[in-house]
């Protein structure tokens, strides 16, 4: 049972530049989300989505853009990635939306030039 | 929406002592208070949750306790064990689909 994974574990870009992290669970979690981690701040809620089809945002949704098409995959789009984008992104699942345990994937870092 | 706070930022104990960990939650409709700790290079992972239901809930070392009238919860780990040094993170959440997350506690425990 793999989890929450994620790709990639590294990736540098450079300002302007367009990239997807993935994102794959397997426990058939309804609710899937993505965090951005920075130093004393916690983590931040960017987007989330209670189902296949269906996505909102979170506490940080700006230059960011997600979809689900199908139970299992949520990825998470950098349009044109900018030098406050550099952060280390997690993606998190559970079972079903609201207040639930959220299963963590291992973290995809992000720099930014 | 709701606002975590979480004290102290770093903490470093001696092996053996206990620790004691802060959150204050601001949305009085939060009713889950999970708690997660990151070792590093990996994502977090629940380690003990509470429901407003419950004021206080404890798995062998670790504890945690809600106080709703005051909106704090707080994590004690007893009997301090190096394998206990990580960040740790307090969040609050409601039916809605956000929960958020204080800003986490690096915690070092010194053999």
């Amino acid at each position: 049972n793999a989890g929450v994974t994620q790709t990639p574990k590294f990736q540098v870009l450079k300002t302007g530049q367009s990239m997807t992290l993935q994102c794959a669970q397997d426990m058939n979690h309804e609710y899937m989300s993505w965090y951005r981690q920075d130093p004393g701040m916690g983590l931040r809620l960017i987007h989330y989505s209670v189902g296949a089809g269906i996505t909102d945002q979170g506490e940080v949704p700006n230059g960011y853009n997600v979809s689900r098409s199908t139970t299992e995959d949520f990825p998470l789009r950098l349009l044109s990635a900018a030098p406050s984008q550099t952060s280390v992104y997690f993606c998190a699942s559970s079972y079903r939306s609201g207040a639930n345990v959220l299963t963590f994937g291992a973290g995809s870092r992000l720099t930014v030039l | 929406g709701e606002n975590v706070e979480q004290h102290p930022s770093t903490l470093s104990v001696q092996e053996g002592d206990s620790a004691v960990i802060k959150c204050t939650y601001s949305d009085s409709a939060s009713n889950y208070f999970p708690w997660y700790k990151q070792e590093l290079g990996k994502g977090p992972q629940l380690i003990i949750d509470i429901r407003s239901n419950v004021g206080e809930k404890k798995d062998q070392r670790i504890a945690v306790t809600l106080n709703k009238t005051a909106k704090h919860f707080s994590l004690h780990i007893t009997e301090t064990q190096p394998e206990d040094s990580a960040v740790y993170f307090c969040a609050a959440s409601s039916r809605s689909n956000d929960m958020r997350f204080g800003a986490g506690t690096r915690l070092t425990v010194k053999p």
